[in-house]
């Protein structure tokens, strides 16, 4: 299918290393953060969030990070695996409850 | 999460003609919006359709080129209308239940204008 985010900025890592994907935002009224991957021609796909009261969340082989002092949010993606490549966005509710994406970065995994 | 499907999941059609596309989701939901994404780029939000009412635009989107609809809690379709080859994107759907922010996507309809 269509390559989403051919101009994005891309992370390549070995299958098995550790990713972290960075993202910056610029509201600082935001209350409430989502990490999303997109494969290729498929949907965004919800993978954690995090409200503003909280600076660390964990899931299953994914962690948030939230830095509201410089406005920085970071996905860590531990054991990188070749399911692990896509697109990941960062999102963030803004003060009209709206949800706002930001730029993507290209997660690529090689053997 | 709710299962969001799309109708169509991807077409081609000529400049100057309209599409509409359709989104259904298994469960009733709160709050409906639509996306774009052009190629290479992000998500931008379109619009929030509101149950009943009209839809609510962001700045750069208009009702006359976009119409929305949405008669109940699980269905909204968006038109694109008189087409032009710079409104070639994927266009998606995205729900909220309203008990809380999570927000979820659908498949997404893929639009080539020629």
């Amino acid at each position: 299918g269509e390559s989403v985010g051919l101009h994005l900025p891309t992370l390549s890592v070995q299958e098995g290393d550790n990713s972290i994907i960075n993202c910056a935002y610029s509201n600082s009224a935001s209350d409430y953060f989502i990490w999303y991957k997109q494969e290729s021609g498929k949907g965004p796909q919800f993978i954690i969030d995090i409200r503003s009261n909280m600076d660390k969340r964990q899931g299953q082989r994914v962690t948030v990070l939230l830095n509201k002092t410089v406005k920085h949010l970071s996905l860590q993606i531990a054991a990188t695996q070749p399911g692990d490549s896509a697109v990941y966005f960062c999102a963030e509710i803004n003060n009209t409850d709206k949800l706002i994406f930001g730029t993507g970065t290209r997660l690529q995994v090689f053997p | 999460s709710a299962v969001i499907s799309q109708k169509p999941s991807r077409d081609i059609c000529q400049r100057g003609t309209s599409l509409t596309i359709q989104c259904q989701v298994d469960s009733q939901v709160t709050m409906m919006f639509w996306y774009r994404q052009q190629p290479g780029q992000s998500l931008t939000l379109i619009a929030t359709a509101n149950q009943g009412s009209e839809a609510t635009y962001e700045s750069g989107f208009v009702i006359d080129k976009f119409p929305i609809s949405r008669p109940n809690l699980t269905f909204s379709t968006l038109t694109v209308s008189n087409m032009s080859p710079e409104d070639s994107s994927i266009y998606l759907c995205s729900v909220r239940s309203g008990r809380t922010y999570e927000q979820y996507f659908g498949p997404g309809t893929r639009l080539t204008v020629t």
